[in-house]
């Protein structure tokens, strides 16, 4: 059974800059999740992916986008970003079975400058 | 909105138990999840515990979960150094899943 994975692992952008971020869900799970997680801080729910719907969103500009692939996997994109984008990006996906367990990535860790 | 609470430190003698609490201001939980983050590394899942049970037990870890009181806890017996790391308290708190955290507690275990 393959794991949560993400990529790119470190990324290093300029403000006004767009980047997009890339999870793959775990095997047998059709729901993603996107957290931002300063440092020093619990993580912030963005939004979540269930077959390609967004299903739910937490408290971001709509600069802040996604999408989910008929294979689950999704993207994280941001627009004009700003030195506060600077954070670790968390994916985790689920069953969405009733049973609500996320298993997370090791995460991308972004730095705006 | 909900907000989960945690204290930001904790500091534990090699071999003795530690004790990491939290607590929520939403009633509406169904389950209430214990994460370990080590530096660098993203969130690994250690246990959790539906709403409707008081206690759980795996290995080392033991939830308690006082629903009166809304305050979840996580007991690690034997504590070891390679218990270090952050953990993280987090709760399902409405029907799309999202999860709501604590700051986050740091383990320091002393020698």
């Amino acid at each position: 059974e393959t794991g949560v994975t993400q990529s790119p692992t470190h990324l290093i952008k300029t403000r006004g800059q767009q980047v997009t971020l890339r999870c793959s869900s775990q095997s047998g799970h059709n729901t993603v999740s996107w957290y931002q997680q300063a440092l020093g801080q619990g993580p912030q729910f963005i939004f979540q992916y269930y077959r390609e719907e967004e299903n739910g969103r937490g408290n971001f500009p709509p600069r802040f986008s996604g999408l989910q692939f008929p294979n689950y996997s999704s993207e994280l994109n941001v627009n004009a970003l700003e030195l506060d984008d600077s954070a670790l990006y968390l994916c985790a996906s689920s069953s969405n079975s009733g049973e609500e367990t996320q298993y997370f990535g090791p995460g991308t860790r972004l730095l705006v400058l | 909105g909900e907000d989960v609470e945690q204290s930001l430190f904790l500091s534990v003698r090699e071999g003795d138990s530690s004790v990491i609490n939290c607590t929520y201001t939403d009633s509406s939980s169904t389950y209430l999840y214990w994460y370990k983050q080590e530096p660098g590394a993203g969130l690994q899942l250690l246990t959790y515990i539906f709403s409707n049970m008081d206690m759980k037990q795996d290995q080392r870890l033991t939830v308690l979960l006082n629903k009166k009181d809304k305050h979840l806890s996580l007991r690690i017996a034997d504590t070891q150094t390679g218990d270090s790391a952050i953990y993280f308290c987090a709760g399902s708190f409405d029907s799309n899943y999202q999860l709501i955290w604590g700051a986050g507690t740091k383990l320091i275990i002393k020698p």
